[in-house]
């Protein structure tokens, strides 16, 4: 069993849909929970963090952790195609040496 | 400046050459990392400096030699690749090891 799984979908959704996009993770130490947004041929984006557990809004998008079901989820409200991009979900031990444990990716199309 | 950045944005090199990639952030972090990322797959950790040490070095071939020759630039030496290194080569940093990464927009390195 993977330390945290991710479904790959792809995700195809219309031009206004709400998203959710979800990981599930078997370390109960990890503390940073990171959704990153990556477009096709760039780097990582950082896009919603949170520590420890709870919920983060930032404009569209929002940020939940559930440490006790050990899940976590991104949703995103009125998608637009400019979404459109793979979402990595990633988790981290903060006392530890910095390594990055990182979901398969989602892929998420937004159709206008 | 809260950017990482990375040259070249491609580089083409064959098996017998030896190139350089190079990262640069003045985000005053002291945890540099160079990561993979093979198509359709998370980026997979190679190596972490931190505090200009080399802190973690994930059972990389001697073929990539990483460097950070100050607390801002961080280079990985190729010398002798294989086309299976033919891959998105992505640094990132963080205010210190374990807190939130942050990418570059990586090297597409295709080996001949």
């Amino acid at each position: 069993q993977k330390e945290v799984e991710q479904d790959p979908g792809p995700l195809s959704v219309p031009e206004g849909a709400i998203v959710s996009l979800n990981c599930t993770y078997s370390n109960s130490a990890f503390q940073y929970f990171m959704w990153y947004r990556q477009y096709s041929r760039k780097g990582p984006e950082l896009l919603m963090y949170t520590y420890s557990s709870g919920n983060k809004e930032d404009g569209r998008f929002t940020a939940q952790v559930d440490k006790s079901s050990k899940y976590i989820s991104l949703f995103i409200r009125d998608s637009q195609p400019s979404d459109s991009a793979t979402y990595l979900c990633a988790m981290s031990i903060s006392s530890n040496t910095g390594k990055l444990i990182f979901g398969q990716g989602t892929t998420l199309q937004v159709k206008p | 400046d809260t950017e990482v950045t990375q040259t070249p944005k491609h580089l083409v090199m064959g098996m017998t050459n030896k190139k350089s990639l190079k990262c640069e952030q003045h985000m005053g972090h002291r945890a540099m990392y160079w990561y993979k990322q093979k198509a359709k797959k998370p980026p997979e950790l190679m190596f972490v400096y931190s505090y200009e040490k080399l802190s973690i070095n994930e059972s990389v071939p001697s073929r990539f030699s990483p460097e950070c020759p100050n607390s801002s630039l961080l280079n990985l030496h190729l010398h002798a690749l294989q086309p299976e290194d033919s891959a998105l080569y992505l640094c990132a940093s963080s205010h210190s090891h374990g807190e939130l990464q942050f990418f570059g927009p990586g090297t597409r390195l295709t080996v001949l």
